[in-house]
């Protein structure tokens, strides 16, 4: 039981390029979310998807794309990054149930754009 | 608008001797109380959850938090810290909205970074 594995772990990416993360989650969770992590600023919320079929912006979605594939799969497409895109992705997931968000965390995705 | 706030941005306690980590949250419904932790190059592990019920929840490696509604605050705490507990805290909430949206989104405050002196 792998939990949620991301992929890449680390990425160097020049001005202008794109790139995809990918995410997926083995406990049949029904919400998955893309943050990233900025030192002083805690984790906030890119884009998220309440359930397969659907999703919804969070509190800093400029610059980036998402795809829910399937239920298992959420990716995070970066068209053409920039240098303020450098930080730590996290994927997670939760069981929908009443709101009770519990999340579970992939070991993150170090992005630096040059 | 909903929001965790964590006061203190980096603490030192000598290993051996208690800790509280703050939380303030500032949320529309009856909110749902995480606290996360997250070692260097590590992705977040779930150290207790408040629900509903028991206002002092129980959590992994010793670690325990007491919601307080008239505080607006989920304080966590150990009563001995261990070298091993050096790491990053992150406070989150999450829930119902009051206007019948719901919403699986947490809202994460901005850590608190715990030294630990032998």
């Amino acid at each position: 039981n792998a939990g949620v594995t991301q992929t890449p772990k680390f990425q160097v990416l020049k001005t202008g390029q794109s790139m995809t993360l990918q995410c997926a989650q083995d406990m049949n969770h029904n919400s998955m979310y893309w943050y990233r992590q900025d030192p002083g600023m805690g984790l906030r919320l890119i884009y998220y998807s309440a359930s397969e079929g659907t999703t919804d912006k969070g509190e800093v979605p400029n610059g980036y794309n998402v795809s829910r594939l399937n239920k298992r799969e959420f990716s995070l497409r970066l068209e053409s990054a920039a240098p303020s895109q450098t930080s730590v992705y996290f994927c997670a997931s939760s069981d929908r149930d009443r709101g009770k968000t519990e999340a579970f965390f992939g070991q993150g995705t170090r992005l630096t754009v040059v | 608008a909903q929001s965790v706030t964590q006061p203190d941005i980096h603490i030192t306690v000598s290993e051996g001797a208690s800790l509280e980590l703050r939380c303030n949250y500032s949320y529309g419904a009856t909110p749902y109380l995480f606290w996360y932790v997250q070692s260097p190059g590590q992705g977040l592990q779930l150290l207790l959850k408040y629900f509903s019920g028991d206002t002092l929840v129980q959590g992994i490696k010793g670690f325990e938090a007491e919601f307080k509604r008239s505080q607006s605050s989920f304080n966590l705490r150990k009563p001995s810290v261990h070298w091993s507990d050096a790491a990053e805290y992150f406070c989150a909430v999450g829930g119902f909205l009051n206007y019948g949206g719901a919403t699986n989104k947490l809202i994460f405050g901005t850590g608190t970074l715990l030294a630990v002196q032998p």
